[in-house]
């Protein structure tokens, strides 16, 4: 069965902390790796990753891909109140045609002020 | 440029009644996707409507089901509700050919009672 198992679960950490989030996955077929940030409802989008070790950059987040290890990480730099949310990372799996999205649980952050 | 509107926002419905969630995706977009996110948990791939057939679906049981109209809004229907179907329901788009990032709706918040 296709996962996607992200950790640690919960984060708690203190303005200008640095944070890794983690993300692995078992799929029978990968097109993507996506990773969301999700505050209130809608999830947003910040990074497609489809290439093994090439780093994709935004502003303080950054995210690499590891296509042999199956894994990814999410790392946040000098964090501040306004990221704190939930961090969701999902693996696009081709399927007859199309494909579906698989989500992980998710880490919620919260940075303290 | 409106994104990907969801109504209604909040339901409350009882034991074995039926629900209709409707979505209408980000212009542009031709293809929608439908995801059930319970209460700390991932987002939980329903199924995706492309060309107003259902192209990909999860593991959900037959209660659930969608429609996608050739203006490319989409419908989920929930038949014989239960408790366990109390969740947020997430629609999401995107088009068909090119990248795969998936815009969401704000989402309904489905309470069975």
């Amino acid at each position: 069965e296709d996962k996607v198992v992200q950790s640690p679960l919960s984060l708690v950490v203190h303005e200008g902390d640095t944070v890794t989030l983690n993300c692995s996955y078992e799929v029978t077929n990968f097109r993507s790796l996506l990773w969301y940030k999700q505050e209130k409802k809608a999830p947003t989008f910040l990074f497609m990753l489809t290439s093994s070790g090439i780093e994709k950059k935004s502003g303080r987040l950054s995210s690499i891909l590891d296509k042999k290890e199956l894994f990814s990480i999410l790392n946040i730099t000098a964090t501040q109140t306004g990221d704190s949310a939930i961090y969701l990372c999902a693996v696009e799996v081709p399927e007859a045609g199309g494909f579906k999205t698989i989500f992980g649980a998710g880490t919620r952050l919260f940075v303290k002020a | 440029d409106a994104g990907v509107t969801q109504s209604p926002t909040h339901l409350i419905k009882t034991r074995g009644q039926q629900v209709t969630l409707r979505c209408s995706p980000k212009s542009g977009h031709d293809t929608v996707s439908w995801y059930q996110q319970a209460l700390g948990q991932g987002p939980q791939f329903i199924f995706q409507y492309y060309e107003e057939e259902e192209r990909q679906r999860g593991n959900f049981p037959d209660r659930f089901s969608g429609h996608q109209f050739p203006n490319y809004s989409s419908e989920l229907n929930v038949n014989a509700l239960l408790l366990g179907d109390s969740a947020l329901y997430l629609c999401a788009s995107f088009p068909g050919q090119g990248t795969h990032e998936q815009y969401f709706g704000p989402g309904t918040r489905l309470t069975v009672t």
